[in-house]
């Protein structure tokens, strides 16, 4: 297994362009997760989902929205990219049934906005 | 709400020697506890985990942690530190029937030799 994986791992965007960053998972985990790590700040969520076609906001939402189309992907989007958003983003799945299991994380993909 | 506090940004400690990051927790409920690890320019790796039963679990890479009620914490332990535990450890709590994961600012370990 794969387990979690981003694409793309680093990217640099300019002010007020768009991108989507994707997350796949292959362990048919329920739970789909998008946080950012910035510096001293530990991680931060962004977005999250239940399952297939839900998604729900986390406690830094603004300026970003999801999809989760498939129950394998879950997408990350930056409509227009501020320099604020310039940080580490990462994507984490867990099973469903309760909150006994950890959670997965994919590798991280550095996003810089100039 | 839910929260998880690591007090200290750094430990340092030298090879050989036993180990301490803290975290505390706060949480209305039952909590469920997480330790992971995370190296330069990877993602979080999952170490050790308490859901209920014996205070004391064990994880991997000989890491041990000790949930205590009482006093709200779950600080993680190593008898042992060796230069590879250098890296950033996080603390996080989830509470039954939350979807969510709550993550402590992170510690930074440094081991020297």
């Amino acid at each position: 297994n794969a387990g979690v994986t981003q694409t793309p791992k680093f990217r640099v965007l300019k002010t007020g362009q768009s991108m989507t960053l994707l997350c796949a998972q292959d362990m048919n985990h329920e739970y789909m997760y998008w946080y950012r790590q910035d510096p001293g700040m530990g991680l931060r969520l962004i977005h999250y989902s239940v399952g297939e076609g839900t998604t729900a906001k986390g406690e830094v939402p603004d300026g970003y929205n999801v999809s989760r189309l498939k129950k394998q992907n879950f997408l990350l989007g930056l409509e227009s990219a501020a320099p604020s958003q310039t940080s580490v983003y990462f994507c984490a799945s867990s099973p469903t049934s309760g909150a006994v299991y950890e959670q997965y994380f994919g590798p991280g993909t550095r996003l810089t906005v100039t | 709400a839910q929260s998880v506090a690591q007090p200290e940004d750094q430990v340092n400690v030298a090879e050989g020697n036993p180990l301490t990051v803290k975290c505390t927790y706060s949480v209305s409920g039952n909590p469920y506890l997480f330790w992971y690890v995370q190296y330069p320019n990877r993602g979080l790796q999952f170490l050790l985990k308490y859901i209920t039963g014996d205070n004391l679990v064990k994880g991997s890479y000989g890491f041990e942690a000790e949930f205590n009620k009482s006093q709200t914490s779950f600080h993680l332990k190593k008898p042992s530190a060796l230069v590879s535990d250098s890296a950033l450890y996080f603390c996080a709590v989830r509470v039954w029937n939350f979807n969510k994961f709550y993550f402590g600012s992170g510690t930074k370990l440094n081991v020297k030799p």
